[in-house]
Protein backbone atom coordinates (compact mmCIF):
# COMPACT_ATOMS: atom_id res chain seq x y z
CA UNK A 1 0.00 0.00 0.00
CA UNK A 2 0.94 3.67 -0.59
CA UNK A 3 1.91 6.30 1.81
CA UNK A 4 2.54 9.56 2.42
CA UNK A 5 5.08 11.98 4.89
CA UNK A 6 4.35 15.58 4.97
CA UNK A 7 7.56 16.98 6.75
CA UNK A 8 5.80 19.73 9.07
CA UNK A 9 2.90 19.07 11.35
CA UNK A 10 3.24 22.85 12.34
CA UNK A 11 4.37 25.82 9.82
CA UNK A 12 4.50 29.62 11.39
CA UNK A 13 5.00 32.50 8.81
CA UNK A 14 4.93 36.17 8.78
CA UNK A 15 2.91 37.25 5.85
CA UNK A 16 5.09 38.43 2.27
CA UNK A 17 7.47 35.36 3.74
CA UNK A 18 7.94 31.94 0.82
CA UNK A 19 6.09 28.75 1.88
CA UNK A 20 7.46 25.36 0.99
CA UNK A 21 5.05 22.35 2.81
CA UNK A 22 6.79 19.03 1.88
CA UNK A 23 5.38 15.83 0.82
CA UNK A 24 7.02 12.23 0.16
CA UNK A 25 5.01 9.39 -1.20
CA UNK A 26 6.25 5.44 -1.01
CA UNK A 27 4.81 3.73 -4.20
CA UNK A 28 6.83 2.14 -7.05
CA UNK A 29 4.05 2.36 -9.71
CA UNK A 30 2.31 5.46 -11.18
CA UNK A 31 0.73 7.47 -9.18
CA UNK A 32 -1.94 10.42 -8.83
CA UNK A 33 -0.56 13.44 -6.60
CA UNK A 34 -3.07 16.33 -5.16
CA UNK A 35 -2.69 18.94 -2.51
CA UNK A 36 -5.75 19.83 -0.66
CA UNK A 37 -6.55 22.47 1.96
CA UNK A 38 -8.67 22.64 4.65
CA UNK A 39 -9.82 26.05 5.85
CA UNK A 40 -11.02 26.71 9.32
CA UNK A 41 -14.88 25.62 9.84
CA UNK A 42 -14.61 24.97 5.73
CA UNK A 43 -14.78 21.21 3.66
CA UNK A 44 -11.64 20.08 1.76
CA UNK A 45 -10.85 21.64 -1.51
CA UNK A 46 -8.36 20.69 -4.13
CA UNK A 47 -5.37 22.77 -4.32
CA UNK A 48 -3.59 21.63 -7.78
CA UNK A 49 -3.44 17.86 -8.80
CA UNK A 50 -0.68 16.03 -10.85
CA UNK A 51 -1.75 13.62 -13.35
CA UNK A 52 1.06 13.29 -16.03
CA UNK A 53 3.04 15.96 -18.45
CA UNK A 54 5.17 18.91 -16.89
CA UNK A 55 6.22 18.26 -12.71
CA UNK A 56 5.52 21.16 -12.15
CA UNK A 57 1.65 22.21 -11.48
CA UNK A 58 -0.08 25.52 -10.61
CA UNK A 59 -3.04 25.32 -8.57
CA UNK A 60 -5.35 28.20 -6.97
CA UNK A 61 -4.28 31.21 -5.17
CA UNK A 62 -0.90 31.06 -6.43
CA UNK A 63 0.34 27.61 -5.04
CA UNK A 64 2.37 25.43 -7.46
CA UNK A 65 3.62 22.42 -6.92
CA UNK A 66 6.97 20.09 -7.76
CA UNK A 67 6.94 16.84 -9.26
CA UNK A 68 10.35 15.01 -8.39
CA UNK A 69 9.88 11.20 -9.44
CA UNK A 70 13.37 10.55 -8.24
CA UNK A 71 12.61 11.81 -4.73
CA UNK A 72 9.03 10.65 -4.82
CA UNK A 73 8.57 14.61 -3.74
CA UNK A 74 5.29 16.70 -3.94
CA UNK A 75 6.41 19.97 -2.48
CA UNK A 76 4.01 22.92 -2.52
CA UNK A 77 5.25 26.53 -2.77
CA UNK A 78 3.71 29.73 -2.69
CA UNK A 79 6.11 32.74 -3.13
CA UNK A 80 4.68 35.41 -0.72
CA UNK A 81 1.40 33.96 2.01
CA UNK A 82 -1.19 35.60 2.92
CA UNK A 83 -2.84 35.68 6.21
CA UNK A 84 -5.95 34.06 4.49
CA UNK A 85 -3.50 30.95 3.35
CA UNK A 86 -3.93 30.14 7.35
CA UNK A 87 -5.43 26.24 7.01
CA UNK A 88 -4.58 22.72 7.01
CA UNK A 89 -3.09 21.26 4.15
CA UNK A 90 -2.90 17.93 2.68
CA UNK A 91 -0.79 15.98 0.28
CA UNK A 92 -2.86 13.18 -1.11
CA UNK A 93 -1.65 9.89 -3.75
CA UNK A 94 -3.93 7.45 -5.55
CA UNK A 95 -2.20 4.98 -7.72
CA UNK A 96 -3.25 5.40 -11.54
CA UNK A 97 -7.07 4.19 -12.58
CA UNK A 98 -7.78 4.23 -8.70
CA UNK A 99 -6.93 1.25 -6.71
CA UNK A 100 -8.14 -0.33 -3.30
CA UNK A 101 -7.14 2.41 -1.10
CA UNK A 102 -8.67 5.43 -2.79
CA UNK A 103 -6.50 8.59 -1.42
CA UNK A 104 -4.47 8.47 0.37
CA UNK A 105 -3.47 11.60 2.69
CA UNK A 106 -0.74 12.58 4.89
CA UNK A 107 -1.14 13.41 8.31
CA UNK A 108 -1.46 17.85 7.23
CA UNK A 109 0.34 20.27 8.48
CA UNK A 110 -0.95 22.97 9.98
CA UNK A 111 -0.01 26.37 8.55
CA UNK A 112 -0.40 29.47 10.62
CA UNK A 113 0.27 33.19 9.06
CA UNK A 114 0.70 36.25 11.29
CA UNK A 115 -0.06 39.39 9.95
CA UNK B 1 -23.78 22.93 -9.60
CA UNK B 2 -24.23 22.16 -5.69
CA UNK B 3 -21.37 20.48 -4.37
CA UNK B 4 -20.95 17.43 -2.38
CA UNK B 5 -24.10 17.87 0.66
CA UNK B 6 -23.59 15.55 3.71
CA UNK B 7 -26.51 15.13 6.42
CA UNK B 8 -26.82 15.51 9.53
CA UNK B 9 -23.66 18.41 10.38
CA UNK B 10 -23.37 17.06 13.71
CA UNK B 11 -24.20 13.89 15.60
CA UNK B 12 -24.01 12.37 19.14
CA UNK B 13 -24.50 9.36 20.25
CA UNK B 14 -24.13 6.63 23.10
CA UNK B 15 -22.09 3.76 22.88
CA UNK B 16 -22.98 0.94 21.52
CA UNK B 17 -25.94 2.71 19.45
CA UNK B 18 -25.64 2.57 15.33
CA UNK B 19 -25.59 5.42 13.44
CA UNK B 20 -26.26 6.22 9.44
CA UNK B 21 -24.62 9.37 7.90
CA UNK B 22 -25.83 10.76 4.05
CA UNK B 23 -24.19 11.63 1.36
CA UNK B 24 -25.61 13.40 -1.97
CA UNK B 25 -22.55 13.89 -4.52
CA UNK B 26 -22.37 15.93 -7.35
CA UNK B 27 -25.18 16.14 -9.79
CA UNK B 28 -23.71 13.31 -12.53
CA UNK B 29 -21.21 12.00 -9.98
CA UNK B 30 -21.06 8.10 -9.60
CA UNK B 31 -18.56 7.29 -7.55
CA UNK B 32 -18.82 8.43 -3.26
CA UNK B 33 -15.95 7.87 -1.38
CA UNK B 34 -16.01 7.74 2.66
CA UNK B 35 -13.11 8.44 4.77
CA UNK B 36 -12.55 9.24 8.41
CA UNK B 37 -10.75 11.94 9.88
CA UNK B 38 -9.09 11.81 13.36
CA UNK B 39 -6.67 14.25 15.00
CA UNK B 40 -4.47 11.02 15.80
CA UNK B 41 -4.82 9.33 12.18
CA UNK B 42 -5.37 12.38 9.77
CA UNK B 43 -7.79 11.05 6.65
CA UNK B 44 -8.34 7.64 6.23
CA UNK B 45 -10.02 5.49 3.67
CA UNK B 46 -13.14 3.80 4.74
CA UNK B 47 -14.74 2.70 0.86
CA UNK B 48 -15.55 3.71 -2.43
CA UNK B 49 -18.92 2.91 -4.16
CA UNK B 50 -19.34 3.39 -8.06
CA UNK B 51 -23.03 2.41 -9.37
CA UNK B 52 -24.34 0.62 -6.16
CA UNK B 53 -21.32 -1.29 -5.82
CA UNK B 54 -18.70 -1.28 -3.16
CA UNK B 55 -15.57 -0.87 -5.28
CA UNK B 56 -13.11 -0.60 -2.73
CA UNK B 57 -12.57 -0.64 1.02
CA UNK B 58 -9.76 0.35 3.61
CA UNK B 59 -8.89 -0.87 6.58
CA UNK B 60 -11.68 -0.66 9.09
CA UNK B 61 -13.73 -3.43 10.89
CA UNK B 62 -17.13 -4.74 9.57
CA UNK B 63 -19.24 -2.44 12.04
CA UNK B 64 -18.40 0.28 9.33
CA UNK B 65 -20.58 -0.31 6.01
CA UNK B 66 -22.52 1.43 3.35
CA UNK B 67 -24.55 1.13 0.34
CA UNK B 68 -25.38 3.37 -2.86
CA UNK B 69 -28.29 3.96 -4.16
CA UNK B 70 -29.40 4.05 -7.63
CA UNK B 71 -29.33 8.40 -7.97
CA UNK B 72 -25.73 7.84 -6.74
CA UNK B 73 -26.53 9.18 -2.79
CA UNK B 74 -25.02 6.99 -0.54
CA UNK B 75 -24.95 6.11 2.85
CA UNK B 76 -22.61 4.87 5.64
CA UNK B 77 -23.61 2.92 8.96
CA UNK B 78 -21.46 2.39 11.82
CA UNK B 79 -22.64 -0.20 14.17
CA UNK B 80 -21.95 -0.78 17.56
CA UNK B 81 -20.39 2.63 18.26
CA UNK B 82 -17.01 2.74 20.03
CA UNK B 83 -15.70 6.24 21.77
CA UNK B 84 -12.90 5.81 19.43
CA UNK B 85 -15.28 5.99 16.36
CA UNK B 86 -15.80 9.65 17.35
CA UNK B 87 -14.26 11.89 14.03
CA UNK B 88 -15.49 13.65 11.12
CA UNK B 89 -16.71 11.58 8.44
CA UNK B 90 -16.29 13.30 4.81
CA UNK B 91 -18.00 12.29 1.67
CA UNK B 92 -16.30 12.75 -1.85
CA UNK B 93 -17.76 12.33 -4.84
CA UNK B 94 -15.83 11.95 -8.10
CA UNK B 95 -16.97 11.68 -11.85
CA UNK B 96 -16.89 8.94 -14.06
CA UNK B 97 -13.23 8.06 -15.19
CA UNK B 98 -11.61 10.75 -12.59
CA UNK B 99 -9.69 10.81 -9.74
CA UNK B 100 -10.18 14.21 -8.73
CA UNK B 101 -12.31 14.03 -5.47
CA UNK B 102 -14.70 16.94 -3.84
CA UNK B 103 -15.41 16.72 -0.59
CA UNK B 104 -18.21 17.79 1.34
CA UNK B 105 -18.13 19.05 4.94
CA UNK B 106 -18.09 16.13 6.62
CA UNK B 107 -20.91 15.07 9.59
CA UNK B 108 -19.02 15.65 13.21
CA UNK B 109 -19.88 12.43 15.32
CA UNK B 110 -19.36 12.17 18.43
CA UNK B 111 -19.71 8.91 20.70
CA UNK B 112 -20.46 9.40 24.37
Amino acid sequence: AQSVSQHNHHVILSEAASLELGCNYSYGGTVNLFWYVQYPGQHLQLLLKYFSGDPLVKGIKGFEAEFIKSKFSFNLRKPSVQWSDTAEYFCAVSRTGGGADGLTFGKGTHLIIQP
Amino acid sequence: KAGVTQTPRYLIKTRGQQVTLSCSPISGHRSVSWYQQTPGQGLQFLFEYFSETQRNKGNFPGRFSGRQFSNSRSEMNVSTLELGDSALYLCASSATGKTEAFFGQGTRLTVV
